[in-house]
């Protein structure tokens, strides 16, 4: 067990919808990374947010956008899905304060299914 | 931009025998570490072993050891006395020391054989 929640585990929606996925950090790490893990696409970085602030951004559409609350649980919603988003979404997190190292541990993922 | 090769799509091993799995990445960075991640069925990305640029000691977690080449660029995953356990695919990832970011080579699914 990484320390790093996600809820939910499994999703199920239709095209067009809005989820939210969402995720807990390990106690104490300031800051959390979205992956998404699909079978053209890989393990791809979506977007990092540390202590409540967007820090970095990759290969994450317009449709999809994610913050980080002031208890520095994050939320990532997709919106107007399509069956491509269909994927594996990763949560992890890193950075406790002090820490020399940032390995970044992961969370169990939710499973999104587009029908 | 970095990028992260894994060769080797499929691998297999006899329990209790050594194997190693390859990966290349591309940089001109001189600040970076690189990952080893395990993926067993359950889909749980769990860290396996780290390795920082600017060390040349060779990281080593148990019975997980790295072949870290820095000038070759190389940095290969050697499992001995390999368990049922170890049956997983395994990401090698890199990660820049001015973001943090991981990136991801495709995996190598390795089956153990008992």
């Amino acid at each position: 067990d990484s320390g790093v929640t996600q809820t939910p585990k499994h999703l199920i929606t239709a095209t067009g919808q809005r989820v939210t996925l969402r995720c807990s950090p390990r106690s104490g790490d300031l800051s959390v990374y979205w992956y998404q893990q699909s079978l053209d696409q890989g393990l791809q970085f979506l977007i990092q947010y540390y202590n409540g602030e967007e820090r970095a951004k990759g290969n994450i559409l317009e449709r999809f956008s994610a913050q980080q609350f002031p208890d520095l649980h994050s939320e990532l919603n997709l919106s107007s899905l399509e069956l491509g988003d269909s994927a594996l979404y990763f949560c992890a997190s890193s950075a406790r304060e002090g820490a020399i190292t940032d390995t970044q541990y992961f969370g169990p993922g939710t499973r999104l299914t587009v029908l | 931009a970095q990028t992260v090769t894994q060769s080797q799509p499929e691998m297999s091993v006899q329990e209790a025998e050594t194997v190693t799995l390859s990966c290349t990445y591309d940089t001109s960075e001189s600040d970076y570490y690189l990952f080893w991640y395990k993926q067993p069925p359950s889909r749980q990305m769990i860290l396996v072993i780290r390795q920082e640029a600017y060390k040349q000691q060779n990281a080593t977690e148990n019975r997980f050891s790295v072949n870290f080449q820095k000038a070759a660029k190389s940095f290969s995953l050697k499992i001995s006395d390999s368990q049922l356990g170890d049956a997983a695919m395994y990401f090698c990832a890199y990660r820049s020391g001015a973001t943090n970011k991981l990136i991801f080579g495709t995996g190598t699914l390795l089956a153990v054989q008992p």
